[in-house]
């Protein structure tokens, strides 16, 4: 499978402790983003990497959370002391900006169950 | 503020009928309008974008900046349309998309 992918899948882990998410974009996609996604909710946006760049972060994005892109390959989402109302679908995206394609290509997101 | 509403949560029709999943949109700028589908136990794909005036699967939508909609319409449902939609909007520089709430659509034979 040439897409994006994310690891783990799943994540169950207790309140108050520390989670780190990977995700491999498409290997030439030089923006990357992370999404989260609750129940019977669109995802919501997170962050923004344009290469290793972050360009943007949403003010739904606690100091609890920090994002990573080295070398503008393959980024990591880390969650710190974390708490219940973390549970959710972490998706990771990436695109490459043409002139004619500015698809963002999911991956099959990892979820999160903080008990 | 930018906002993506999708009214409906639930589109319930019978194979062979008409579908129009609705979008409504509120952006300040110039957008780029996609569609994305998500089936079941899969990741999200994009089902079509405003740019390419493209029909996909027999889905077809347009944006009509008067009204800030996109909707998405297929003449005639199939049942292995039954999914998840999710209607999606960037700005010129694609720093993010923002995604509406998404409508589950079943295709009942």
């Amino acid at each position: 499978d040439t897409g994006v992918s994310q690891d783990p899948r799943h994540k169950i882990t207790k309140r108050g402790q520390n989670v780190t998410f990977r995700c491999d974009p498409i290997s030439e996609h030089n923006r990357l983003y992370w999404y989260r996604q609750t129940l019977g909710q669109g995802p919501e946006f997170l962050t923004y990497f344009q290469n290793e760049a972050q360009l943007e972060k949403s003010r739904l994005l606690s100091d609890r959370f920090s994002a990573e892109r080295p070398k503008g390959s393959f980024s990591t989402l880390e969650i710190q002391r974390t708490e219940q109302g973390d549970s959710a679908m972490y998706l990771c995206a990436s695109s490459s900006r043409t002139v004619m394609n500015t698809e963002a290509f999911f991956g099959q997101g990892t979820r999160l169950t903080v008990v | 503020a930018q906002r993506v509403t999708q009214p409906e949560k639930l589109l319930s029709v019978f194979k062979g009928a008409p579908v129009e999943l609705k979008c409504n949109y509120s952006y300040s700028g110039s957008p780029e309008l996609f569609w994305y589908v998500q089936y079941s136990r899969q990741r999200l794909q994009l089902l079509l974008r405003h740019i390419s005036r493209e029909s996909i699967k027999g889905f077809t939508a347009d944006l009509n900046k008067g009204e800030t909609s996109f909707h998405l319409k297929k003449p005639f449902a199939q049942e292995e349309d039954s999914a998840m939609y999710y209607c999606a909007l960037s700005g010129y520089n694609f720093n993010k998309f923002y995604f509406g709430s998404g409508t589950k659509l079943n295709v009942k034979p």
